[in-house]
């Protein structure tokens, strides 16, 4: 079965930028999603298809795809931004989502 | 603004069934994948399935022993069923919508979630 590889945290301070890789084989041959967690709550997508934003996520907000990595980028890091991420995948073989361990963002 | 929320015992006992619902506000649910997804510490984010608006469902392998989904269109609500719990079934447990945009599903819509703790 496919799997994503996400690292435990990356840490970044605010109005740097953060960028959160997920590992899968070929996975730029894939379309990735990524959803954000904060504590308490459920996750809310902020990307899909490598690269697209839903309504109401800033700019700040971007992906990209390639070869076996797959990253998620958020510029200029607020304080609001610290959660754990989540990338997944549909696996079409299986017909069924994958999930990454997710990444926890703290903001220091 | 669609909108899910689960609701559902919080407690069951080991070899009892779990029963949950997720009733979906606002909106058709028709061409959607109405999923249920688990998190837990020890496993993360674990899909449990899907059942398309035709009724057509599709389960996690290593659940599809023991779940069962149900939707009902015309109350806008979709249901769970995990038979034989143990206290590796102890989670909080979300209801999502799958969306595809022309390509494979993400889930762009997810309910506040409900814990369920499996314990005598």
């Amino acid at each position: 079965s496919y799997e994503l590889t996400q690292p435990p945290s990356v840490s970044v301070a605010p109005g740097k930028t953060a960028r959160i890789p997920c590992g899968g084989n070929n996975i730029g041959s894939r379309r990735v999603h990524w959803y954000q967690q904060k504590p308490g709550q459920a996750p809310v997508l902020v990307l899909y298809d490598n690269t697209d934003r839903p309504s109401g996520i800033p700019e700040r907000f971007s992906g990209s795809n390639s070869g076996n990595t797959a990253t998620l980028t958020i510029s200029r890091v607020e304080a609001g931004d610290e959660a754990a991420y989540f990338c997944q995948v549909w696996d079409s073989s299986s017909d069924q989502p994958v999930f990454g361990g997710g990444t926890k963002l703290p903001v220091l | 603004q669609v909108q899910l929320q689960e609701s559902g015992p919080g407690l069951v006992k080991p070899s009892e069934t779990l029963s949950l619902t997720c009733v979906v506000s606002s909106g058709s649910m028709r061409n959607y994948y109405w999923s249920w997804i688990r998190q837990s510490p020890e496993k993360g984010l674990e899909w449990i399935g899907y059942i398309y608006h035709s009724g057509i469902a599709n389960y996690s392998p290593s659940l599809r022993s023991r779940v069962t989904f149900s939707l009902d269109t015309s109350m806008n609500h979709f249901s769970l069923k995990l038979s034989s719990v143990t206290a590796a079934d102890t989670a909080m447990y979300y209801c999502a919508r799958g969306h595809s945009s022309g390509f494979l599903p993400y889930f762009d819509y997810w309910g506040q979630g409900t814990p369920v703790a499996v314990s005598s």
